[in-house]
């Protein structure tokens, strides 16, 4: 069974832009998380999102923003980058996050904002 | 706001030791606690640990869950190169309100194995 997708892996974008970074999740899952890494904050999760729905929503600016197509497949778009976003965005799918649900992870896409 | 910490934040072994992680939490309404291994990119699953007391393990690798002490260590024995990497600890919350599919993570445990 295939894992978890991410495209772009690598990304340069100027500050201002806007990016949209692309998961497909592992064949039958259907919770897809997003999660913002950074040396210094580390992993922080960004938003979940199961049948279409975000549930819920991590602490970061109205600039980020997600969805999730009927496939499970998930996008997460940033507006108006900022030297800060430079991270690695990764994201994990689960099964639909029941007890004995784990969340994989993805390859991530290293976004580099100049 | 729930919280990880994990500790050493690094560590330098050779070939051969064993090393103990340490990770120590605080969430509410607790469901799990999970290990991952991150070498390059993708943070790969270890171990999920719901219950106190009860070993897991995989080859060299094992945990244990402390639920009374909010503490999990992670355990690598006969430590390999191929070992060197980030060991992260992350818990989850019941799923439901504002919990769905929310791991938070520690700082990570950065193990060098040299030969």
């Amino acid at each position: 069974k295939a894992g978890v997708t991410q495209t772009p892996r690598y990304l340069i974008k100027t500050r201002g832009q806007q990016v949209t970074l692309s998961c497909s999740p592992i064949s039958g899952h259907r919770s897809v998380s997003w999660y913002q890494q950074t040396p210094g904050q580390g992993l922080q999760f960004l938003f979940e999102y199961f049948s279409e729905t975000q549930r819920n929503k991590g602490n970061f600016p109205g600039r980020f923003s997600g969805r999730q197509f009927s496939n499970s497949r998930s996008e997460m778009n940033v507006s108006t980058l900022e030297l800060g976003d430079s991270a690695l965005y990764l994201c994990a799918s689960s099964l639909v996050l029941a007890s004995t649900d784990t969340q994989y992870f993805g390859p991530g896409t290293r976004l580099t904002v100049l | 706001e729930d919280k990880v910490v994990q500790s050493p934040l690094s560590l330098v072994v050779h070939e051969g030791d064993t090393v103990t992680l340490n990770c120590s939490y605080e969430v509410t309404n607790f469901r799990s606690l999970l290990w991952y291994k991150q070498e390059k990119k993708a943070p790969t699953f270890l171990f999920m640990l719901t219950s106190s007391g009860i070993e897991k393990k995989s080859g060299r690798l094992s945990s244990i869950l402390d639920k009374k002490e909010l503490f999990s260590i992670l355990n690598i024995t006969a430590t390999q190169t191929g070992d060197s990497a980030i060991y992260l600890c992350a818990v989850e919350p019941n799923a439901g309100g504002t919990s769905y599919g929310k791991l938070t993570f520690g700082q990570g445990t950065i193990l060098t194995v040299h030969p």
